[in-house]
């Protein structure tokens, strides 16, 4: 079981707004930036978003990110098809002396 | 055009070892930290170990820092991960990552499969 918690799965229509939540706690989230990674079955994963809310160049503006306290939060609007794909957060930890994944959350669009 | 190539993947039995190796180009390799990241089949992904720029530094996940080693050779622009005392949970894709930011690119990934 993942110290970072996302939901397994969430879903919505095209053009829709998901969001997809990470909940940690005070060692990882609460005292450092989150990173987010998509991952299309049979690809490597791709940084989507850095530093809570930093597009890396190429990703649409779409996507964004925000953290508060002890949570961060992935949102996609104007949800598509190509947007089907795992979702991953990061976290460093100061406790573990180690970097953190959450679980994954698959994203369906319907 | 950045790339990172893992090779190094292999069958291996129980207890046994294995040096993964990644290959980078397109970058100044020795101005990053490197990652090493894997997935089990069907699992999530599972940051392994990292490498500061100059060596100097090593990170490893708390419970497989007895069996591994992480290294690199700036001149040769190449990460390495060597693994012992091999078990079935180690069985997985293993990815070599660049960053700061953890992930900024990621090879393609090398199969390690642990069976006897």
């Amino acid at each position: 079981q993942s110290v970072l918690t996302q939901p397994p799965s969430t879903s919505g229509a095209p053009g829709q707004r998901v969001t997809i939540s990470c909940s940690g706690s005070g060692s990882n989230i609460g005292r450092n930036h989150v990173n987010w990674y998509q991952q299309v079955p049979g690809a490597a994963p791709k940084l989507l978003m850095y530093n809570n809310d930093q597009r890396p160049s190429g990703v649409p503006a779409r996507y964004s990110g925000s953290k508060s306290g002890t949570s961060a939060s992935l949102a996609i609007s104007g949800l598509q098809s190509e947007d089907e794909a795992d979702y991953y957060c990061a976290a460093w930890d100061d406790s573990l002396s180690s970097w953190l994944f959450g679980g994954g959350s698959k994203l369906t669009v319907l | 055009e950045v790339q990172v190539v893992e090779s190094g993947g292999d069958l291996v039995q129980p207890g046994g070892s294995l040096r993964l190796s990644c290959a980078a180009s397109g970058f100044v390799f020795s101005n990053v930290w490197m990652h090493w990241v894997r997935q089990a089949p069907g699992k999530g992904l599972e940051w392994v170990a990292a490498i500061k720029k100059d060596g100097t530094e090593k990170q490893y996940l708390h419970y497989l820092k007895d069996r591994i080693t992480i290294s690199r050779d700036n001149v040769r622009n190449s990460l390495y991960l060597e693994m012992n005392g091999l078990r079935a949970e180690d069985s997985a894709i293993y990815y070599c990552a660049r960053g700061s930011p953890l992930g900024q690119d990621w090879g393609q990934g090398t199969l390690v499969t642990v069976s006897s």
